[in-house]
């Protein structure tokens, strides 16, 4: 099956700064990619996702990037800010289907100010 | 709409007691989740449901059962809770097809068991 792997477990940053978080996946037949964002005492919820015929997909501040030979795909967050500080999550799945997506174990963010 | 919602929000269970955590979908997803979450462990699948009457084991559905009667609903149930069933619950919800494929997450069941 799928396994996911991401790095780093904690990131701290100064307000302002850019963080980056990466995961590499070891299904070459995985295809979808989202990125999660969970906030304290609340549910995971989609900030960014990135198919296997892109590279790279942009959202104001957010940014993801796949390499499918290496099999690893980044998040990037430029200009962060407090609001910023959460739990990412990174998944890999088989697009349709059942969609069973397998999680990595999570980057906790901190941004202070 | 008001999303996916779970109930209790948290609950202190002994050992060896049983529970239902519910969760709800407005949606009309047929697609339905549970999960766990340890720390640092990330999401742990327990259940998935395809839709009303079709349910199916995830990663760790030992110690856990579920039923599908309706499109919204979804509960997971612990007949004999264990400590190491102290975790947080999530259910989740998606509609079928790659069009849409965002998962919607409740805000969660906290759980002890002492």
């Amino acid at each position: 099956g799928e396994n996911v792997e991401q790095h780093p477990s904690t990131l701290s940053v100064q307000e302002g700064d850019s963080a980056v978080i990466k995961c590499t996946y070891s299904d070459s037949a995985s295809n979808y990619f989202p990125w999660y964002k969970q906030e304290l005492g609340k549910g995971p919820q989609l900030i960014i996702d990135i198919r296997s015929n892109v590279g790279e997909k942009k959202d104001q501040r957010i940014a993801v990037t796949l390499n499918k030979t290496a099999k690893h795909f980044s998040l990037h967050i430029t200009e962060t800010q407090p609001e910023d500080s959460a739990v990412y999550f990174c998944a890999a799945t088989l697009s349709g289907g059942s969609y069973i997506p397998t999680f990595g174990r999570g980057t906790s963010l901190i941004v202070h100010p | 709409n008001a999303g996916v919602t779970q109930t209790p929000k948290f609950r202190i269970l002994k050992i060896g007691q049983s529970m239902t955590l519910q969760c709800a979908q407005d949606m009309n997803h047929n697609y339905m989740y549970w999960y766990r979450q340890d720390p640092g462990m990330g999401l742990k699948l327990i259940y998935y449901s395809v839709g009303a009457g079709i349910t199916d084991k995830g990663e760790v559905p030992n110690g856990y059962n579920v039923s599908r009667s309706t499109t919204e609903d979804f509960p997971l149930r612990l007949e004999l809770a264990a400590p190491s069933q102290t975790s947080v619950y999530f259910c989740a919800s998606r509609h079928p097809g790659s069009a849409q494929e965002t998962q919607y997450f409740g805000p969660g069941t906290r759980l002890l068991v002492l």
